[in-house]
């Protein structure tokens, strides 16, 4: 498509169920990156993935989010056992030179 | 590591009037500064860039400038408009790495 895709735009859960968020990047963009942005907050980064490369994983806040990026394309980020700090809106951007492009994001609330 | 900080937090202009909003930058070997623009319920989107071989940069209404020596760079809107009203990223980057992101601005245009 012409833009990063993220499904869905919106989920309700309830503390302590699972979650998966999914991102569509741009065709032939190898950079995947997730950010988090609490209510009128900055963005936090979570994960990133480039190419066949590991991915840093530096920003994940605990061990209950985990972020898979399947044949260089599509993106699932998990997030296992929700809290209500996880609630925010999860955003999903692809590079191919520098630039980001980033989706609309899932707004999360945990209920 | 790099670090971008970015000011003011929020900035209340008279629309028509200019706005710039400023960047500071700590890792000399960045080259890489966009800057991104979010409207509310949406992603960021790119707005303008520029690379450290070049001072000054405009696109119609807005332009961005670098200081290099400074470790500097700000984005200057004029002829604001009510659409002009949104958070406002700053980023800088090296080759081949990921953006370091501002903290954002926060911009009011008053009718």
């Amino acid at each position: 498509g012409a833009g990063v895709s993220q499904s869905p735009s919106n989920k309700v859960t309830e503390k302590g169920k699972d979650v998966e968020l999914r991102c569509d990047p741009i065709s032939g963009h190898t950079a995947l990156y997730w950010y988090r942005q609490s209510l009128g907050q900055g963005l936090e980064f979570l994960i990133y993935f480039q190419g066949n490369s590991a991915p840093d994983k530096s920003g994940l806040p605990s061990d209950r989010f985990s972020a898979e990026r399947t044949g260089g394309s599509v993106s699932t980020l998990t997030i296992q056992r929700t809290q209500q700090e996880d609630s925010a809106v999860y955003l999903c951007a692809s590079s191919r030179d520098g630039g980001y492009t980033f989706g609309s994001g899932t707004r999360l609330t945990v209920v | 590591g790099e670090n971008v900080e970015q000011h003011p937090s929020t900035l209340s202009v008279q629309e028509g009037d200019s706005a710039v909003i400023k960047c500071t930058y700590s890792d000399s070997a960045s080259n890489y500064f966009p800057w991104y623009k979010q409207e509310l319920g949406k992603g960021p989107q790119l707005i303008i860039d520029i690379r450290s071989n070049v001072g000054e940069k405009k696109d119609q209404r807005i332009a961005v400038t670098l200081n290099k020596t400074a470790k500097h760079f700000s984005l200057h809107i004029t002829e604001t408009q009510p659409e002009d009203s949104a958070v406002y990223f700053c980023a800088a980057s090296k080759s081949n790495y990921q953006l370091i992101w501002g903290a954002g601005t926060k911009l009011i245009i008053k009718p």
